[in-house]
């Protein structure tokens, strides 16, 4: 089985904070993603990876950075956290190939941020 | 860019009923991917289908794909109770394999 973990189920911190939440997949997959999931407006892309050091912005990268130095671990960093980066971040990873490109998600980490 | 659009935004059935469940978007597609969330937890991937393809089956899910129309559904047969969650279309329509994922259908299926 494909396994996507996240390094904290839950996690509250303060603003300003620097923040990390990691991400380690165990399938060999290229690509890695970083999402939030906010209600009402879905799953929005933070940052994806598609091979070690590259990295791509998504749809809202403002406010986060990313780290990919191994193919299995993917790194999601606020630098100065704030109350509208609290929400549901999700770590997901696939293969490359059009057919065969589904995600894997990880359980995602609630970040609260006071 | 929000770009699969779920419909409808809740649905309440019975179990044993069916599920059926529309998803549209704008642009062309590579493929097309639904997926379930339970509460609280990370999304699971349920079936791929392809651009060139019109059905796909897999267990109590059906899934059909007409590009004309840009449009797919997700049918799910003898619904259970455990089948409570929220689905979501995503659409592959770029060269990097990210998907753009739809708000969601939250379906409750009542024992």
């Amino acid at each position: 089985d494909v396994k996507v973990t996240q390094s904290s189920r839950y996690l509250v911190k303060r603003t300003g904070e620097k923040v990390f939440l990691e991400c380690v997949q165990d399938m060999d997959h290229e690509n890695m993603f970083w999402y939030r999931q906010d209600p009402g407006l879905g799953l929005r892309l933070i940052y994806f990876s598609y091979d070690v050091k590259m990295k791509e912005k998504g749809d809202i990268p403002e406010g986060y950075s990313v780290s990919r130095e191994k193919k299995e671990r993917f790194s999601l960093i606020l630098e100065s956290a704030s109350t509208n980066q609290t929400s549901m971040y999700l770590c997901a990873s696939s293969f490359t190939l059009p057919w065969m490109n589904e995600q894997f998600f990880g359980p995602g980490t609630r970040l609260t941020v006071l | 860019s929000q770009q699969g659009e779920e419909d409808p935004q809740a649905l309440s059935i019975q179990e044993g009923e069916n599920a059926t469940m529309n998803c549209s978007y704008k642009t062309s597609i590579n493929n097309l991917q639904w997926y379930r969330q339970n509460s609280g937890r990370g999304l699971v991937h349920l079936i791929l289908i392809r651009s060139n393809e019109r059905e796909k089956h897999s267990g109590r899910l059906r899934v059909t794909l007409d590009t004309s129309k840009k449009s797919s559904s997700l049918l799910i047969t003898a619904s259970r109770a455990a089948d409570t969650a929220s689905y979501f279309c995503a659409t592959d329509n770029s060269g990097y394999s990210t998907l753009t994922f739809g708000k969601g259908t939250m379906l409750l299926v009542s024992p």
